[in-house]
């Protein structure tokens, strides 16, 4: 099994840049996730990192470490529709979520 | 493409009654997983189907719980009874998983929102 810590909340405003960190203790891991879930909405994919290093896509970059146990989902000029829950998950061969963390952003 | 289909979208029943979910995959994935959402968490992995094999079912609360996959494609997760804690979005995801066994993309469908009342 996996145990996935991440912050509950973050705030920012529109234009910022924030970053999520993400920490995990896992038995096995073969790479870690990242979704976007709005209220009321199922989650979607933003990224998946099986290799160190920092992955870009467009307005969010992933970077994981897995020597460290780490991850962090970076969310740079920031809009209003960022505004969601962010699930970090671990893949060991099935997936176990972080409870999430929301992101207000304001104007 | 159509997405992962899940019906009903909401639900509302009486405890100790029974409930079913509906839940078709993604054209082509061969593995179906049930999730359980509870507000402000996570999603809680229920039970992953790799074709018709249910192969990961621990979470599973089979006293009252219950899902098939017949035919290796569209799967249904049914609880009888239903108790006031069942109250949750009910999520199904699909993925197909790579020829050494690694991790595809799981897709989520929109979920079924049940209420018990």
């Amino acid at each position: 099994g996996q145990n996935i810590d991440q912050p509950t909340e973050m705030t920012a405003t529109e234009g910022a840049i924030v970053q999520i960190n993400c920490t995990y203790q896992t038995s096995g891991f073969n790479g870690l996730f990242w979704y976007q879930q709005h209220a009321g909405e199922a989650p979607t994919f933003l990224s998946y990192n099986v290799l160190d290093g920092l992955e870009e896509k467009g307005r969010f970059s992933s970077f994981l470490s897995r020597s460290k146990g780490y991850s962090y989902l970076l969310l740079k000029e920031l809009q209003m529709k960022d505004s969601a829950s962010y699930l970090c998950a671990g893949d060991d061969y099935k997936l176990s979520f972080g409870a999430g963390t929301t992101v207000t952003v304001r104007a | 493409e159509a997405g992962v289909v899940q019906s009903p979208r909401y639900k509302i029943i009486e405890k100790k009654q029974p409930v079913a979910f509906w839940c078709n995959p993604i054209s082509g994935h061969n593995t179906l997983y049930w999730y359980l959402q509870n507000l402000g968490q996570g999603p809680e992995l229920l039970i992953r189907y790799e074709n018709e094999e249910a192969v990961d079912d621990s979470q599973l609360p089979k006293d009252r719980f219950s899902a098939e996959r017949l035919k290796g494609v569209d799967s249904t997760l049914k609880i009888q009874p239903a108790e006031l804690g069942d109250s949750a979005v009910y999520l199904c995801a699909s993925s197909s998983r790579g020829g050494d066994g690694s991790q595809e993309t799981q897709y989520f469908g929109p979920g079924t929102r049940l209420l018990v009342l």
